[in-house]
C-alpha cells in the first residue's frame, strides 16, 4: 500500500516549456487535490475532483489545467511554465474526512 | 467563507519545555479542524483531528489540541518537546458539508526545539 504517490519528485523548467505532474493513489478515494507550497503563504489549493472524470477549480488556478480520467490517478498541468510557478507541489487524496498527502514535487522555472 | 490564523510563525522552545501552537479560525458555519506536521523536504502528515464530540482531541507524538467555540480556537499542545518535533505545523479547516472536503490552511508556525 504505498498511498499517495507523485511523479516526478524534482523538475526544472525554462519559461514557456510544458509538463505534466502526476499524482496517484491506491486508497480507492473519491476525492483528490492539488495544492502549491511557498514560504510563508501555507497550502494553497490549486484544483480538486470529487471523482473520476470530474475537476474543479481552487483558490490559485490561473495557469494550471487537471485531468482525472481514472479514478486512481489525478494529473497537474503547466501548458506554458512562469517563474511564478517555481513552488513545491503537493497532491492529496481524501475519504472525505481526512486527506493524505504525497511527497511532493520541487518545481524550479527558470 | 472560512478563515484560519497561526498567530505565530516561528517558536522556538528549549527540549523538554511545553509548547503552544495557537489556531484561530473564522467560519460562520460547522467546522472540522486539523493539525498538520510538515518535517524537512517531508509531506504533511495528520497530527489529529476534531470532527464532533469531545473537544480535546489526542494525536500522534504526544500533542492533543482542544476546540474552543466560543474563542473559535484550536490550540496545538504538548507538555515536553523533543529535538524531534522540529517541524512546520499547519492548522486547517473544513466545512466539508458544503466544500467537498476542501481544507483551508493557516500559514504554518515553525518549532524550533533546541537542546
Amino acid at each position: 500500500n504505498a498511498g499517495v504517490t507523485q511523479t516526478p519528485k524534482f523538475r526544472v523548467l525554462k519559461t514557456g516549456q510544458s509538463m505534466t505532474l502526476l499524482c496517484a493513489q491506491d486508497m480507492n478515494h473519491e476525492y483528490m487535490y492539488w495544492y502549491r507550497q511557498d514560504p510563508g503563504m501555507g497550502l494553497r489549493l490549486i484544483h480538486y475532483s470529487v471523482g473520476e472524470g470530474t475537476t474543479a477549480k481552487g483558490e490559485v488556478p490561473d495557469g494550471y489545467n487537471v485531468s482525472r480520467l481514472k479514478k486512481q490517478n489525478f494529473l497537474l498541468g503547466l501548458e506554458s511554465a512562469a517563474p511564478s510557478q517555481t513552488s513545491v507541489y503537493f497532491c492529496a487524496s481524501s475519504n472525505f474526512y481526512e486527506q493524505y498527502f504525497g511527497p511532493g514535487t520541487r518545481l524550479t522555472v527558470t | 467563507a472560512q478563515s484560519v490564523t497561526q498567530l505565530d510563525s516561528q517558536v522556538p522552545v528549549f527540549e523538554e519545555a511545553p509548547v503552544e501552537l495557537r489556531c484561530n479560525y473564522s467560519s460562520s458555519v460547522s467546522v472540522y479542524l486539523f493539525w498538520y506536521v510538515q518535517y524537512p523536504n517531508q509531506g504533511l502528515q495528520l497530527l489529529l483531528k476534531y470532527l464532533s464530540g469531545s473537544t480535546l482531541v489526542k494525536g500522534i507524538n504526544g500533542f492533543e489540541a482542544e476546540f474552543n467555540k466560543s474563542q473559535t480556537s484550536f490550540h496545538l499542545r504538548k507538555p515536553s518537546v523533543h529535538i524531534s518535533d522540529t517541524a512546520e505545523y499547519f492548522c486547517a479547516v473544513s466545512d466539508f458539508g458544503g466544500s467537498q472536503g476542501n481544507l483551508i490552511f493557516g500559514k504554518g508556525t515553525k518549532l524550533s526545539v533546541k537542546p
